[in-house]
């Protein structure tokens, strides 16, 4: 099966901790985004990477960190800086980010995270 | 800031009727894709359009778009009650390459 996977599908954080989100891509994609999505809330742009071994900060980037080591892997970590991190996080991916007119994005399922 | 406004916030309609649901933004655009969101779900993406077209369709799906307004309509035909979700449009624009802008969404509810 070609996709995206996230994982956990839950989470529970305790104050203070750092915890990082799983996302993974087979569809050869170069591009791969992260997103928060608060209730009731459109998505807000993290981190995004155009390519392997580089990323930009998006809109929300303060208290998140994210690494692109491998083509099809984008983990998220939430640190302890970020204050309010109880949200829905959604990675997506594209074929190129863009540069080919195509901007359609694929999405994950989606990692529930809840600071206790 | 958000560059794309959705109206209306929530919509309930019955089995059979038209959804129509809008988007407004705020610069200039490549192209503006609609997606749809089941609760608690990632999003799945529906119809792209060009900023030099004006309509698109797919399937039950219409979507119109206006520059000279900055707006864009979606228009579900012959809904089902399967079609109940949250629907958001995306702007993708000048040098962002690849980085899309949401709106805040439609929640439209579809009554058996």
């Amino acid at each position: 099966d070609g996709g995206i996977t996230q994982s956990p599908k839950y989470l529970f954080r305790k104050e203070g901790q750092n915890v990082t989100l799983s996302c993974e891509q087979n569809l050869n994609h170069d591009a791969m985004y992260w997103y928060r999505q608060d209730p009731g809330q459109g998505l807000r742009l993290i981190y995004y990477s155009q390519i392997v071994n580089d990323f930009q900060k998006g809109d929300i980037a303060e208290g998140y960190s994210v690494s692109r080591e491998k083509k099809e892997s984008f983990p998220l970590t939430v640190t302890s800086a970020q204050k309010n991190p109880t949200a829905f996080y959604l990675c997506a991916s594209s074929i190129d980010g863009g540069t080919s007119g195509s901007d359609t994005q694929y999405f994950g399922p989606g990692t529930r995270l809840t600071v206790l | 800031s958000q560059q794309g406004e959705e109206d209306p916030q929530a919509l309930s309609i019955q089995e059979g009727e038209n959804a129509t649901m809008n988007c407004s933004y705020k610069t200039s655009i490549n192209n503006l894709q609609w997606y749809r969101q089941n609760s608690g779900r990632g999003l799945v993406h529906l119809i792209l359009i060009r900023s030099n077209e004006r309509e698109k369709h797919s399937g039950r799906l219409r979507v119109t778009l206006d520059t000279s307004k900055k707006s864009s309509s979606l228009l579900i035909t012959a809904s089902r009650a399967a079609d109940t979700a949250s629907y958001f449009c995306a702007t993708a624009g000048g040098t962002s390459y690849g980085k899309l802008t949401f709106g805040q969404g439609t929640i439209l509810t579809v009554h058996p």
